[in-house]
């Protein structure tokens, strides 16, 4: 039981362009999800936290029109990498919370390459 | 602040040997506790976790955890790796059941033949 299901697993896209991750909860209710990015070698860095039906928490330093988060549904939340550039070229993985709260159930996550 | 320290960045060990993965928190209350594990190139599986109660806690894949608030530490010990234990290891602490958590460093497990 509680598998996160996270999609596409790995895109390429030309630098400028948009990129949406969908990342689902297939046997729970998420009704907390979170969003992390990853550098090689290197920890999750948390980049915002969403409620479902609420807007998302984003960390210091993480810039909220950049990363649109919606979380419309206790299934589904996505993110969207607005106007990628290489910088934002990255591991991003999501988790979710059913309404028992801990422990995090985490996506495969989704390699991210801008051109 | 809560914070999570994993000293050692990298472990080898042989197949077949112990394994102890070392975790150091700093929380002031007694902390939500977590061991995930990750292959390379993939999202992170839950291990074990400590709440509250017994402070040995039994995990997946033959992996337990003991909590000792003295040390304020959670390691994670197999008494016997397999190869496929080569991964890269977090420890992770949360304040509660609904917040975020903090991720160490991470420590990165090689298993020698």
């Amino acid at each position: 039981g509680a598998v996160v299901s996270q999609h596409p697993s790995w895109v390429i896209c030309k630098s400028g362009t948009s990129v949406k991750i969908e990342c689902r909860s297939l046997d729970f209710q998420a009704t907390t999800m979170f969003w992390y990015r990853q550098f090689p070698k290197q920890s999750l860095m948390l980049m915002a936290t969403s409620n479902e039906g609420s807007k998302a928490t984003y960390e210091q330093g993480v810039e909220k029109d950049k990363f649109l988060i919606n979380h419309a549904s206790l299934t589904l939340s996505t993110l969207t990498v607005t106007s990628a550039h290489p910088e934002d070229s990255s591991f991003y993985i999501c988790s979710a919370t059913g309404q028992g709260g801990q422990p995090q159930h985490f996506g495969d996550g989704t390699r991210l390459s801008i051109l | 602040a809560q914070s999570v320290t994993q000293p050692d960045i990298h472990i080898t060990v042989s197949e077949g040997a112990s394994l102890e993965l070392r975790c150091n928190y700093s929380y002031g209350a007694t902390p939500y506790l977590f061991w995930y594990v990750q292959s390379p190139g993939q999202g992170l599986q839950l291990l074990l976790k400590y709440f509250s109660g017994d402070t040995l806690v039994q995990g997946i894949k033959g992996f337990e955890a003991e909590f000792k608030r003295s040390q304020s530490s959670f390691n994670l010990r197999k008494p016997s790796v397999h190869w496929s234990d080569a991964a890269e290891y977090f420890c992770a602490v949360g304040s509660d059941s609904w917040g975020k958590l903090q991720f160490g460093a991470g420590t990165q497990v090689v298993v020698t033949p």
